[in-house]
């Protein structure tokens, strides 16, 4: 069975740094893109970028290029979203999901970030 | 940037009805790489179809994607109590990938 599980919930300060996680199981980890997708309080999906476990290649949305820094271990069949220093408004409910060329089965449970002084 | 326009915002139908959800491109989306999600509150996106029209493992047959170019569809052919949600579409054909900003279907 796939699964991919999300590391828990998140409270920060801003300007903390912040790595979560979303662990795959169940499939060869290096074959599949994985996604991470942000959503805002009450707000939409966004694609935030994609990476290839099996050579680290990633891609970026422009609205994220610079915010945020998303890895993978293939070691531990695990990838990362991570922040230098968060705001504010980094406050969301983080999703990764595996890509089937493109669009996504199988999701994760989700991780929320609060980032509040 | 692919830009995808969904509409409306919400609607409001009845259990029994047809429910029929729009999602525009700003320009062609290649191949049909266009998908749908459903999702509920406290819940993480669930896939209805990918390719434009063709349905994911175990979702019924009620759900029916159609349309290609910059115009896409998604009809809901006999509403049940549990279709109650907010629905996505997505595009994989261009880079980055983009979400439309979603359509709340609602109980009247």
């Amino acid at each position: 069975e796939v699964q991919l599980v999300q590391s828990g919930a998140e409270v920060k300060k801003p300007g903390e740094s912040l790595k979560i996680s979303c662990k795959g199981s169940g499939y060869s980890f290096t074959n599949y893109w994985i996604a991470w997708v942000r959503q805002m309080p009450g707000k939409g999906l966004e694609w935030m970028g994609i990476i290839y476990p099996g050579d680290s290649e990633t891609r970026y949305s422009p609205s994220f290029q610079g915010q945020v820094t998303i890895s993978a271990d293939k070691s531990i069949s695990t990838a990362y979203l991570q922040w230098s220093s968060l705001k504010a408004s980094d406050t969301a409910m983080y999703y990764c999901a595996r890509s089937e060329g493109g669009y996504s089965l199988y999701w994760g449970q989700g991780t929320l970030v609060i980032v509040s002084s | 940037e692919i830009v995808l326009t969904q509409s409306p915002g919400t609607l409001s139908l009845s259990p029994g009805e047809r429910a029929t959800l729009s999602c525009r491109a700003s320009q062609s989306v290649s191949s049909s790489y266009l998908a749908w999600y459903q999702q509920k509150p406290g819940q993480a996106p669930r896939l209805l179809i990918y390719g434009a029209s063709s349905r994911a493992t175990g979702i019924p047959d009620r759900f029916t994607g159609s349309g290609s170019g910059t115009d896409f569809t998604l009809t809901i052919g006999r509403l049940e109590p549990e279709d109650f949600a907010v629905y996505y579409c997505q595009q994989y054909g261009g880079s980055p990938r983009t979400f439309g900003q979603g359509t709340k279907l609602e109980i009247k």
